[in-house]
Parts: C-alpha cells; sequence; structure tokens
C-alpha cells in the first residue's frame, strides 16, 4: 500500500464547477499536511497547509482528519487556470528537519 | 523566477558518460533535498542534507552520488546511469523553521 494515495483523475470539469479531491495516508506518526500544484512540466508549489480546524483561502478549502487519516481539497467557481495536478503531501518529519512523502497528484482539467 | 536554480535544465546521457546536476539556492535556508520524479509514479525522496549533513540516503544506488558543499549548493554526480534512471530530478530547500518546500524548475534527464 502507498504511503500516501491518491484517485489519479483526471477530473474533467466545466469552469465554475466545485470539485473535491481525497487523499488519505497511511502513516499516523505523520506531522504536517499539505496540497502542492504541479503544472506541466513545472516544479510543485506549495498551494496551502493543511490543519485539524480546516482553513481556507479563497475559493479552495484544505480539511485535515487525523482519526481516519484522511485528507481533502475543495475548490470552488473552478477557473480554466486551475488545470494543473495536485499533490498530497505529507511531512514525517520534525521541526527543522523535514521528509516530505508525496501523493501520485490528481489531475485537473477545467474546460471552458 | 524560482529562488532555487538547478542546470542544467535538460540532459541527455549515455550509460557509460559521468554527468553532475547542480542546484544552488539563494533562499538562506538550511535544507536541501533531491527528489525523482518518473512518469506516473509519486516524487520519490532521495537524499537530505541538513546544515551540510547527510541525514538521509533514501536507498539511492551508488551511481547516484550527492555532494553538498555549503548550504547554498547541492549537486548529484551520476555515473554508469541506466534507461529507468531517465526522469526529472528535482532539487529543494527548506527552511527548517517551516517544513514548505521550495522546488528548483528540475533537470530532465534522458539516459540511451
Amino acid at each position: 500500500r502507498k504511503e500516501v494515495e491518491q484517485d489519479p483523475g483526471p477530473f474533467n470539469v466545466p469552469e465554475g464547477a466545485t470539485v473535491a479531491f481525497n487523499c488519505t495516508y497511511s502513516n499516523s506518526a505523520s506531522q504536517s499536511f499539505f496540497w502542492y500544484r504541479q503544472d506541466c512540466r513545472k516544479e510543485p508549489k506549495l498551494l496551502m497547509s493543511v490543519y485539524s480546524s480546516g482553513n481556507e483561502d479563497g475559493r479552495f478549502t484544505a480539511q485535515l482528519n487525523r482519526a481516519s487519516q484522511y485528507i481533502s481539497l475543495l475548490i470552488r467557481d473552478s477557473k480554466l487556470s486551475d488545470s494543473a495536478t495536485y499533490l498530497c503531501v505529507v511531512n514525517r518529519g520534525n521541526t527543522g528537519f523535514q521528509k516530505l512523502v508525496f501523493g501520485t497528484g490528481t489531475r485537473l482539467l477545467v474546460s471552458p | 523566477e524560482t529562488g532555487v536554480t538547478q542546470t542544467p535544465r535538460h540532459l541527455v546521457m549515455g550509460m557509460t558518460n559521468k554527468k553532475s546536476l547542480k542546484c544552488e539556492q539563494h533562499l538562506g535556508h538550511n535544507a536541501m533535498y533531491w527528489y525523482k520524479q518518473s512518469a506516473k509514479k509519486p516524487l520519490e525522496l532521495m537524499f537530505v542534507y541538513n546544515f551540510k549533513e547527510q541525514t538521509e540516503n533514501n536507498s539511492v544506488p551508488s551511481r547516484f552520488s550527492p555532494e553538498c558543499p555549503n548550504s547554498s549548493h547541492l549537486f548529484l554526480h551520476l555515473h554508469t546511469l541506466q534507461p529507468e534512471d531517465s526522469a526529472l530530478y528535482l532539487c529543494a530547500s527548506s527552511p527548517g523553521t517551516t517544513p514548505e518546500a521550495f522546488f528548483g524548475q528540475g533537470t530532465r534527464l534522458t539516459v540511451v
């Protein structure tokens, strides 16, 4: 079993749609959690951190359920520019040292 | 513009060649990393350096040899590679106080 599991997609949605991505992780000792975005043939970039209380950044909402070892990302009012691969990332390291474990990513395609 | 710079961006090498990948970060970070990204696979952590000391080698074959002369520079020396080593090699750095990783644009390596 992979340490971080994601549905690879692709998710094909029209502009304006709401789309949700899910992710599960297997290591209960994981310390912190993130969503990264990777555009085609580009490097991954941090989209947002994920907190147990849930957090929102504009059209993006991230949720963490430690008991179920489950992370989600909700994108509202999708834009064409949201088309990318979204990587669920778990940090197994400690302060001062991080060990990021990446999922394979979920590909999103937003069409006009 | 990225604070983490990788050269070269593209590299084609034969199985008997020796080459080196270079990474430089201008962010004052303490930790640097090499990741490998193959098609349809998650990013794989290869090596971790904290304050120039290697703290992790993720069972990487010896044909990959990292070098960290100072906290701003990281090299990956390559020799006698195999075609299955063809991939995108990403360098990243992190400040140590937070686990966020900042990636370079990567070197796309093809072994022929």
